[in-house]
């Protein structure tokens, strides 16, 4: 069985600092893929970092890094220099290889950020 | 490049009626998959299309149907509409089956009354 977990329902972060949302999943398949998704108020799911499985090294995309353990089947995001604009819900999502696009979604983490 | 396009937006339907969904992928994308999302189940995976052909489903009823056409749009159609049915539809385009970025529409926010 595939399951992603997050196990913050909130988050908040001061304008321009620093906030890590967490991420933990299982999943008994070799080849897989690692997302983090942002859904604003406006609904539509937005990529905001892709890592694949047999990569060591941790995905990056400008403010967005992710900190990938595999072993400890982690996968943790963090956006640094926080803006306005980040506040959204944000989903950690797992994707087999073998399986098509059958995506498995955490619950979200709501983040706000402070002005 | 157009994004993804579903439409409706929004739709309310009476308990017993049936709905189609229609969902628009970026040109050239051949996958289209569909999630349903509502607060006390999430996002939840219904099925994924591939070249007109249905690659895999998720753990919904029969009252869940979808199809592809040549030119990959896609619909989804849900019979017997029932109140639990009311949620967020969105669908998902992506180039190939298994791992590439998965681009999202803004989804169709159905009512059932």
């Amino acid at each position: 069985a595939q399951t992603v977990t997050q196990s913050q329902p909130e988050m908040s972060v001061q304008e321009a600092e620093t906030v890590t949302l967490s991420c933990t999943y299982d999943t008994s398949e070799s080849d897989y893929y690692l997302f983090w998704y942002k859904q604003p108020p406006s609904r539509q799911m937005i990529l905001v970092i892709r890592q694949e499985a047999y990569k060591q090294q941790n995905a990056t995309e400008n403010r967005f890094s992710v900190n990938f353990q595999k072993a400890a089947k982690s996968f943790s995001l963090k956006i640094s220099d926080s803006q306005l604009g980040d506040a959204a819900m944000y989903f950690c999502a797992l994707l087999n290889a073998n399986t098509g696009n059958q995506f498995y979604f955490g619950t979200g983490t709501s983040l706000t950020v402070i002005p | 490049k157009a994004g993804v396009t579903q439409t409706p937006r929004y739709l309310i339907k009476t308990r017993g009626q049936q709905v189609t969904l229609s969902c628009s992928p970026i040109s050239g994308h051949r996958s289209v998959s569909w999630y349903q999302q509502t607060p006390g189940q999430g996002l939840q995976f219904l099925f994924e299309y591939f070249s007109e052909t249905q690659r895999n489903k998720g753990n919904f009823p029969g009252r869940f149907s979808g199809r592809q056409f040549s030119n990959s749009r896609s619909e989804m159609n849900v019979s017997t509409l029932e109140l639990g049915d009311s949620a967020l539809y969105l669908c998902a385009s992506s180039l190939y089956s298994g791992g590439g970025e998965a681009f999202f529409g803004q989804g169709t926010r159905l009512t059932v009354v």
